[in-house]
């Protein structure tokens, strides 16, 4: 157990809808990370905050957002949503922005 | 553009022997490599990792190899074990960026048979 938190773990939803995918941190870790695996594919870096704000960004699509709040969880919200959006996701945190990182469970999202 | 690749999606192995995964990178700017393993189900796990300043680094069964000149590191496990079968990714950071942006390969599924 990473001590990063995930839910939901499984999430099936219609195109164009819109959800949420939120992250716990470990205790303590400031940093949180967002990467999305699609069928086959290694884990594509998204989106990564530190302490609040946006530190780095990766292929992240603009129907994508996510943010960062003050209790240091995290939320990715994916809109409009395609079938190709359909992958797993993963939250990851670190103590800093420099330091190694813990992965989630992940969230599958199947989108139908 | 893949700058970090795993060209062996899968290997099997005899319990016991040696296990080899391979990673080649492409931008010279990585200098911190990291492998990843991933169990079915789960998010991926750290395992061990190097800094562009050695070219060895060792940790029970597991031993990363990273030849800078040929831009290529390799995970050695010693000897293989049942419960090593799983999903390896290598990934690959430029720490000078100032964020630790990781760079995954593609992974390669190791099966150890018993």
């Amino acid at each position: 157990d990473s001590g990063v938190t995930q839910t939901p773990k499984h999430l099936i939803t219609a195109t164009g809808q819109r959800v949420t995918l939120r992250c716990s941190p470990r205790s303590g870790d400031l940093s949180v990370y967002w990467y999305q695996q699609s069928l086959d594919q290694g884990l594509q870096f998204l989106i990564q905050y530190y302490n609040g704000e946006e530190r780095a960004k990766g292929n992240i699509l603009e129907r994508f957002s996510a943010q960062q709040f003050p209790d240091l969880h995290s939320e990715l919200n994916l809109s409009s949503l395609e079938l190709g959006d359909s992958a797993l996701y993963f939250c990851a945190s670190s103590v800093g922005f420099n330091s190694e990182q813990y992965f989630g469970p992940g969230t599958r999202l199947t989108v139908t | 553009d893949q700058q970090v690749k795993q060209n062996s999606p899968s290997l099997s192995v005899q319990e016991g022997r040696i296990s080899i995964l391979n990673c080649d990178y492409t931008n010279s700017m990585f200098d911190y490599f990291l492998w990843y393993k991933k169990y079915p189900a789960e998010g991926p796990t750290f395992l061990i990792s190097i800094s562009s300043i050695k070219d060895k680094n060792e940790d029970g069964r597991f031993t990363v190899f990273l030849n800078k000149s040929a831009k290529h590191l390799s995970l050695h496990i010693v000897p293989s074990q049942p419960g090593d079968s799983a999903v390896y990714f290598c990934a690959a950071i430029p720490t000078t960026s100032g964020t630790y942006k990781y760079i995954f390969g593609t992974g390669t599924r190791l099966k150890v048979l018993a």
